[in-house]
C-alpha cells in the first residue's frame, strides 16, 4: 500500500520570506501523480500544485513550485514571498497513474503559519 | 459556475442512528469521491462514484454506503453511527473519466461535519 509522511506537524514563516514544506512517499508504482492541496479554515480543499512522475521538471505555479526527487520518493513544496494569505493546512496527495479515478491517498498534514 | 455544494453544513446525531450527506457537484461533472477527515486518522477515501457506478471503494466497514444519481449528485449514508464516526465529511467532484481523470482536478466542497454523541 502506498503511504505518504508529512514529518513537519507546523511551521512558521515571516510574511514574504520562503519556506519549504516536506513530504516523502512509499510506492512500488512507476507511474503516478503527486499534489499539494492547500485547507484553509473555511474547510475547502484548493488544489495548488500538482506533478506526473513521468515529468522530470519540476511543476510551477505562480509563487508555488516543487523539488520532486523521485529516486529519493519526496515531494517538497516551496512557497516564495509568503503572504498571510497562506496561512491554511497542506496536505501531500499521492495518486496512481496506471487506474481510472480520483483515489487519493494523503499525508498528515503541515500547519503553515505566517508571521506579519 | 457554482462550487461543489455539500449538505448540511453540520449535522449532530446520535450513536446507533444513521445519515445521509448530500453532495452536488459541479455542473458537467460526472466523477464525486468522498473522503474521511478526523484528527488521528487524518484524512481518507471513502469512495468514488463515476456515472452512478461505484469505481472505487477505500477500506471502510459496509455501515458506509454511497450512491450517485444521473444528474451526479451523490449520496453517502452512514447506518448504525458510532463515536468513532464523528467527522468532516469531504466530497469532491471532476470532469474527467477513464484513465484522463487525473487531468481533471478535483474540486471540494466545504464539507460536512459530524458528531455522535
Amino acid at each position: 500500500a502506498q503511504t505518504v509522511t508529512q514529518s513537519q506537524p507546523e511551521m512558521s514563516v515571516q510574511e514574504a520570506e520562503t519556506v519549504t514544506l516536506s513530504c516523502t512517499y512509499d510506492t512500488s508504482e512507476s507511474d503516478y501523480y503527486l499534489f499539494w492541496y492547500k485547507q484553509p479554515p473555511s474547510r475547502q480543499m484548493i488544489l495548488v500544485i500538482r506533478q506526473e512522475a513521468y515529468k522530470q521538471q519540476n511543476a510551477t505555479e505562480n509563487r508555488f513550485s516543487v523539488n520532486f526527487q523521485k529516486a529519493a520518493k519526496s515531494f517538497s513544496l516551496k512557497i516564495s514571498d509568503s503572504q498571510l494569505g497562506d496561512a491554511a493546512m497542506y496536505f501531500c496527495a499521492y495518486r496512481r497513474g496506471q487506474i481510472a479515478g480520483n483515489m487519493l491517498t494523503f499525508g498528515g498534514g503541515t500547519r503553515l503559519m505566517v508571521k506579519p | 459556475k457554482a462550487g461543489v455544494t455539500q449538505t448540511p453544513r453540520y449535522l449532530i446525531k446520535t450513536r446507533g442512528q444513521q445519515v445521509t450527506l448530500s453532495c452536488s457537484p459541479i455542473s458537467g461533472h460526472r466523477s464525486v469521491s468522498w473522503y474521511q477527515q478526523t484528527p488521528g486518522q487524518g484524512l481518507q477515501f471513502l469512495f468514488e462514484y463515476f456515472s452512478e457506478t461505484q469505481r472505487n471503494k477505500g477500506n471502510f466497514p459496509g455501515r458506509f454506503s454511497g450512491r450517485q444519481f444521473s444528474n451526479s449528485r451523490s449520496e453517502m449514508n452512514v447506518s448504525t453511527l458510532e463515536l468513532g464516526d464523528s467527522a468532516l465529511y469531504l466530497c469532491a467532484s471532476s470532469a474527467g473519466g477513464g484513465d484522463s481523470s487525473y487531468n481533471s482536478p478535483l474540486h471540494f466542497g466545504n464539507g460536512t461535519r459530524l458528531t455522535v454523541t
